[in-house]
């Protein structure tokens, strides 16, 4: 059963252009979670979906920033108009519906962008 | 705002000794979860404790849990070089969604052979 798969690996963009970055889940799980990490920090929380649906998305910056999970396909954290802040590992993660309240995430290798 | 907070933030123990990293939070919790990232790596889950446990084993692992004081330690019993890692306590979010962790700065630990 392969893990959580995030690609690509490192992305280079420069200031002013878009990034897309993405995310296919554990066979198996419906929930998929981004975050994003500066160095020597812990990770942010920035969204929560299931298929087609945003569940929370409390910790995404308002603008510039956007997600989905559609119904094919994987998941996709996307970023316009990128800046320099914006340079930052980014991790999804995924779990499947326990129905118990709580849910232990499963993350993958992450995508390191470097906005120039 | 609630976060987890881990103590201490750097520590360096020699092969064969016990590590043991505390972590502390603000706000009421129906779980608290650990986990482990290597340098440049994804997170590992290590281990979900529920609010209504105080004590959890996994291998090596030793977790508990106090929520009258609102803190959990994570203790690594005869600690190896391939344990060297950050560690991450993490809660949900009060108010917030099940899904919506939030990780504290972490605990850098470094095991020296």
């Amino acid at each position: 059963n392969a893990g959580v798969m995030q690609n690509p690996r490192h992305l280079v963009r420069r200031r002013g252009q878009e990034a897309r970055l993405r995310c296919s889940p554990m066979k198996g799980h419906s929930h998929v979670y981004w975050y994003r990490q500066l160095p020597e920090e812990g990770l942010k929380f920035m969204v929560y979906l299931q298929k087609e649906n945003i569940i929370d998305e409390s910790g995404m910056p308002k603008e510039r920033f956007s997600a989905e999970f559609p119904k094919e396909g994987p998941s996709i954290l996307r970023i316009q108009q990128v800046v320099r802040g914006d340079s930052a590992a980014y991790f999804c993660a995924s779990s499947p519906a326990t129905g118990t309240g709580a849910y232990e995430q499963y993350f993958g290798p992450g995508t390191r962008l470097t906005v120039t | 705002s609630q976060q987890g907070e881990e103590d201490p933030q750097a520590l360096s123990i020699q092969e064969g000794e016990n590590a043991t990293m505390n972590c502390s939070y603000k706000t009421s919790i129906n779980n608290l979860q650990w986990y482990r990232q290597n340098s440049g790596r994804g997170l590992v889950h290590l281990i979900l404790i529920r609010s209504n446990e105080r004590e959890k084993h996994s291998g090596r692992l030793r977790v508990t849990l106090d929520t009258s004081k609102k803190s959990s330690s994570l203790l690594i019993t005869a600690s190896r070089a391939a344990d060297t890692a950050s560690y991450f306590c993490a809660t949900p979010r009060y108010g917030g969604s099940q899904g919506n962790l939030i990780f504290g700065k972490g605990t850098k630990l470094s095991v020296k052979p």
